[in-house]
């Protein structure tokens, strides 16, 4: 099975300040046709999981543009180029490559 | 506008029974391979099972802790994703939420315990 491992587990930001979330995965996760199976998403409090990024590196629908997505094969980063109040919570690496499928263990966002 | 709304969540002994549903709008559900996942308190997310499109062979697929005790099916003539879980155990306990594509429902809360 494939396993995820998210760092750090938690992040106090600074608002306007960066920040940058790491997923490695014990396995590729680079599709044969060259996408890479790993998504991002989002949770905030008390609301469900809300996609950022798919397939590795593309921003969803409606997802500011200070967020990003890199990588390939087995690392990749969830960076925000400036952290706004609004981006606490807790965020998620999914891979969707094989079954089972799977997710990091979050990593927490908080404000200073 | 894409969305699922789970139902059917609530109490149960251990060793009980519970259905859950997932109601979807907004695109081709029989088009779309369905995912249950779950989530316990103050936990990360949890995997449950897929079911994928009928046109893409039906298959259905379980992660290892709910393998033989639960049954994910789909009425495509009702836009609608089941979860059949038997033998319920307390660390059952979770919000269960459908997904698809990358939309996810508002969950439905399991609770077992005696």
């Amino acid at each position: 099975d494939i396993v995820l491992t998210q760092s750090p587990l938690s992040l106090p930001v600074t608002p306007g300040e960066p920040a940058s979330i790491s997923c490695r995965s014990s396995q590729s996760l680079l599709h044969s046709k060259g996408n890479n199976f790993l998504d991002w998403y989002v949770q905030k409090p008390g609301q469900s999981p809300q996609v950022l990024i798919y397939l590795g590196s593309n921003r969803a629908s409606g997802v500011p543009d200070r967020f990003s997505g890199s990588g390939s094969g087995t690392d990749f980063t969830l960076k925000i180029s400036r952290v706004e109040a609004e981006d606490v919570g807790v965020y998620y690496c999914m891979q969707v490559l094989q079954i089972p499928l799977a997710f990091g263990q979050g990593t927490r966002l908080e404000i200073k | 506008e894409v969305q699922l709304v789970e139902s059917g969540g609530g109490l149960v002994r251990p060793g009980g029974s519970l259905r859950l549903s997932c109601a979807a709008s907004g695109f081709t559900f029989s088009d779309a391979w369905m995912n249950w996942v779950r989530q316990a308190p103050g936990k990360g997310l949890e995997w449950v099972g897929r079911i994928k499109s009928k046109s893409d062979g039906g298959t259905i697929d379980y992660a290892a802790p709910v393998k033989g005790r639960v049954t994910i099916s789909r009425d495509d003539s009702k836009n609608t994703l089941f979860l059949q879980m038997n033998s319920l155990k307390t660390e059952d306990t979770a919000v269960y939420y459908c997904l698809a594509f990358d939309y996810w429902g508002q969950g439905t809360l399991v609770t077992v315990s005696s």
